[in-house]
């Protein structure tokens, strides 16, 4: 199965940065991910897809890069609600698999 | 709008069945791909199984694969989630979520409901 690993775990960031996150897959994955907000107590919600295309509704601040086995989310300049955790999921193999998940805590 | 509400979680002993819901609405059920997602307490998000719009297809996690089936009712707007044999690494609030649309299509995730907690406990 593919691994994928995120980094950071967490970060600490204040509002108005710029915040950027990796996932890296074990192997080839092609553009076959896609990046989710979560906080708790709340539906998961899908930010990216197929690595760079941003889901209809969420802010232009968050965007997404890479294709193989290197893929980032980058979030232009951080905002109160964007203090959450994040995981990219891949689908190019199955099963799908998250990345472990990166907390982003207010500084 | 779109509404994916679980129901069925529970408190449930080692070894047991259990069998999770989730009802849609406001969405074309019959064309879209439906997954069920995890999350155990304090740990990441972890996939689960998906199955085809059509029911001809079904994938599961390798954690689950032999004890958990996934199944649909097209007619009802339901998708389900059979457990079996649960353990107690089986603790997780369960959410159910839309995959892709049409044939060959299980991902993104674009919608998911707000979860169903299973615990499994002696």
């Amino acid at each position: 199965a593919i691994q994928m690993t995120q980094s950071p775990s967490s970060l600490s960031a204040s509002v108005g940065d710029r915040v950027t996150i990796t996932c890296r897959a074990s192997q080839y994955i092609r553009n076959d991910l896609g990046w989710y907000q979560h906080k708790p107590g709340k539906a998961p919600k899908l930010l990216i897809y197929a690595a760079s295309n941003l889901e209809s509704g969420v802010p232009s601040r968050f965007s997404g890069s890479g294709s193989g086995t290197q893929f980032t989310l980058t979030i232009s300049s951080l905002q109160p609600e964007d203090f959450a955790t994040y995981y990219c999921l891949q689908d190019y193999i199955y099963p799908p698999a998250f990345g472990q998940g990166t907390k982003v805590e207010i500084k | 709008q779109v509404q994916l509400v679980e129901s069925g979680g529970g408190v449930v002993q080692p070894g047991t069945s259990l069998r999770l819901s989730c009802a849609a609405s406001g969405f074309n059920f019959t064309s879209y791909a439906m997954h069920w997602v995890r999350q155990a307490p304090g740990k990441g998000l972890e996939w689960v199984a998906v199955m085809s719009h059509d029911t001809t297809t079904e994938y599961y996690a390798d954690s689950v694969n032999g004890r958990f089936t996934i199944s649909r009712d097209n007619s009802k707007n339901t998708l389900s989630l059979q457990m079996n044999s649960l353990r107690t690494e089986d603790t997780a609030i369960y959410f159910c979520a839309r995959g892709g649309y049409g044939s060959g299509s299980y991902l993104p995730l674009d919608y998911w409901g707000r979860g169903s907690l299973v615990t499994v406990s002696s």
